[in-house]
């Protein structure tokens, strides 16, 4: 299958900073690349859906000005976790769909390792 | 919107012998299932998927069956083995990706 790579798998920082996650599509350009949140023995949790070279989309009850995401090109999205609190430790995945065509043509999708974000 | 369901929620099994695993779905246009392994501190690991105008498709000791008019579709482990052990999500695709709840499998040596 297709590589993904997320960076960094593990992330420490203080309550009040800031913290970037990157998320890189290796051998293939995805038009289309996904973040979630799992919480532990829990579900994948869709936060935000972010196309390349526009904004992203948010579900509901996701803050947008607290979690910056950026998909400037087709290989490589990032999250910032913007002003941490405790309660935003959790393990955040990206996910990238390869190609895909249309809103019926669905295309696999590939994640990435996962961080494990504790804020301190 | 979408709605999957997963059961079992945990599954132990002896080694060697199967392991299936079910999830429903709800909305019709749904036309992509994928299958994910999940291990402890990872990302999750596209094992298998089907597509809708597929009935069937199998991998080695991995199969998946798909029902479109009942809107379910399974994961057929055969042969476990203990590296079998992971959390295994189905999900169900038009553009997002709907997720079940998880299904922990345990493969007792």
């Amino acid at each position: 299958g297709a590589v993904v790579s997320q960076h960094p798998s593990r992330v420490i920082c203080k309550s009040g900073t800031s913290v970037k996650i990157e998320c890189r599509s290796l051998d293939f350009q995805a038009t289309t690349m996904f973040w979630y949140r799992q919480f532990p023995k829990q579900s994948l949790m869709l936060m935000a859906t972010s196309n390349e070279g526009s904004k992203a989309t948010y579900e509901q009850g996701v803050e947008k000005d607290k979690f910056l995401i950026n998909h400037a090109s087709l290989t490589l999205s990032t999250l910032t976790v913007t002003s941490a609190h405790p309660e935003d430790s959790s393990f955040y995945i990206c996910s990238a769909r390869d190609g895909g065509q249309g809103p019926r043509l669905a295309a696999e999708a590939f994640f990435g390792q996962g961080t494990r974000l504790t804020v301190v | 919107g979408e709605n999957v369901e997963q059961h079992p929620s945990t599954l132990s099994v002896q080694e060697g012998d199967s392991a299936v695993i079910k999830c429903t779905y709800s909305d019709s246009a749904s036309n992509y299932f994928p299958w994910y392994k999940q291990e402890l501190g990872k990302g999750p690991q596209l094992i298998i998927d089907i597509r809708s105008n597929v009935g069937e498709k199998k991998d080695q000791r991995i199969a998946v069956t798909l029902n479109k008019t009942a809107k379910h579709f399974s994961l057929h482990i055969t042969e476990t083995q203990p590296e079998d052990s992971a959390v295994y999500f189905c999900a169900a695709s038009i553009n997002q990706f709907y997720f079940g709840t998880g299904t922990s499998l345990t493969v007792i040596p």
